[in-house]
């Protein structure tokens, strides 16, 4: 079974350009998950998606970041404009929605200089 | 709200010593417990779970037991290696499946 895919991995940008990532998750699988990941930190989520509607975004960011999820499937997170702060790990994961158990893809490494 | 408390790292054991990272958890409810392994430049990975009291998770020779009476979950390993040396993090999942992550701790392992 395929694991969650995310690209890119590593993403360099200076502050004021924008940039987005893309997570397709395990196949089947109903619940999407971002989370920004700040060195040294836990996760941090930023939304949840229970197939192509918004569960919870109370900790995204949204006068810079948006996130979708067309036809249920895979999702883009943007920035725009990136801060020197967004500069983090991405994750995306995801899950059945009838259990609690979470998936993660490998990340993007995101670099605001 | 819930919460989950692990112990704070580095972690520094030699090779084939016993290993335990302890973590409490505070939640209404029963929620299910993980225990989450972070290799260094990678994304997170399913370690072991578990989903009511008293049940055993267990993986790669790591175990932990879901304590309902002290609300914690620790993980141990009997013998560690080099290449267990990552970030190790506690969670719990709350009633939205919503992860409650603790700070992690991170496990070096000298040979």
């Amino acid at each position: 079974e395929a694991g969650v895919a995310q690209s890119p991995r590593y993403k360099i940008i200076e502050k004021r350009q924008s940039v987005a990532f893309w997570c397709n998750p395990i196949s089947g699988h109903a619940t999407l998950y971002w989370y920004q990941q700040i060195l040294g930190q836990g996760p941090k989520l930023l939304i949840q998606f229970q197939n192509n509607g918004v569960v919870d975004d109370s900790q995204l960011p949204k006068d810079r970041f948006s996130a979708e999820r067309l036809k249920g499937v895979d999702s883009t997170l943007k920035i725009q404009p990136a801060k020197l702060e967004d500069s983090a790990v991405y994750l995306c994961a995801s899950g059945m929605g009838s259990t609690d158990t979470q998936y993660f893809g490998p990340g993007t490494r995101l670099t605001v200089l | 709200g819930d919460s989950v408390t692990q112990m704070e790292g580095p972690v520094t054991l030699s090779e084939e010593a016993f290993l335990t990272i302890n973590c409490t958890y505070t939640a209404t409810g029963y929620p299910s417990l993980f225990w989450y392994v972070q290799y260094p430049g990678e994304g997170l990975q399913l370690l072991l779970k578990a989903t009511k009291a008293d049940d055993k998770g267990s993986n790669k020779g790591f175990e932990a037991t879901y304590r309902k009476e002290t609300t914690s979950f620790h993980l141990e390993k009997g013998s560690v290696q080099v290449s267990d040396s990552a970030v190790y993090f506690c969670a719990l999942s709350d009633s939205n499946y919503q992860l409650i992550w603790g700070a992690g701790t991170k496990l070096i392992i000298k040979p």
